[in-house]
């Protein structure tokens, strides 16, 4: 399997512009995960699917972004209208959940999306 | 939620030295896993930990979650310039969300 894909690697646009990162889990996984990381936050866990159902949204910081997940091969974060503090490292991941369901086994993560919006 | 605070945030040693890196978690953790990044690139998987008083190594690393799994370490002997990178530590928690802290810098001199 080639891993978590996402595309595209860099991102630059104005402000105001629509943008749509895409993610390509590994196949057979279950769960799907977006994070965005900076200096200041860190890692943040935006949302994330199980079985291409949404979850939990509760760190998609505002309306202006939107997640969805159409089939398990494919999933888009969308940013409409965005804005120079979106400006970040976007990595999707995905993994197997546990039979337990108490856990996930380890997530594996995609190379990220650097998005610069000037 | 569940919240990680590692420590220290940065670090920076000699090659050759050990050194340790700390997680805790506010909350009992189910599933504790350590990640490796460098910079501009994806996070890579070392190891997870479920078991309170469970250790795993890899190479010249070694994780360990306590008893009351709440906390977790990792220990690097003999660093050498290829361990250097951000290290963070990630959770587990109910309906398998994964969680992670805020990173360890590593700088390894030569």
């Amino acid at each position: 399997d080639a891993g978590v894909i996402q595309s595209p690697r860099h991102e630059v646009t104005e402000m105001g512009q629509e943008v749509t990162l895409r993610c390509k889990p590994i196949s057979g996984h279950d769960y799907l995960f977006w994070y965005r990381q900076t200096m200041m936050r860190g890692l943040e866990l935006l949302i994330y699917f199980n079985n291409n159902v949404p979850i939990d949204d509760s760190g998609m910081p505002e309306d202006r972004f939107s997640a969805k997940m159409p089939n398990a091969s494919f999933s888009t974060l969308k940013i409409q209208p965005s804005e120079p503090r979106d400006s970040a490292v976007y990595f999707c991941a995905s993994s197997l959940g546990s039979l337990k369901g108490a856990w996930v086994s380890e997530a594996f993560f995609g190379q990220g999306t650097r998005l610069t919006v000037v | 939620s569940q919240e990680l605070e590692q420590s220290p945030q940065s670090l920076i040693v000699q090659e050759g030295k050990n050194l340790t890196i700390n997680c805790t978690s506010s909350k009992t953790l189910y599933g504790l896993y350590w990640y490796k990044q460098k910079y501009g690139e994806g996070l890579i998987f070392l190891m997870m930990l479920q078991k309170g008083g469970e250790e795993k190594s890899h190479e010249k690393i070694t994780a360990k979650l306590d008893e009351k799994k709440q906390q977790s370490s990792l220990h690097i002997t003999a660093s050498q310039p290829s361990h250097a990178g951000i290290y963070l530590c990630g959770a587990g928690s109910y309906g398998n969300k994964l969680v992670f802290g805020a990173g360890t810098i590593l700088r390894v001199k030569s």
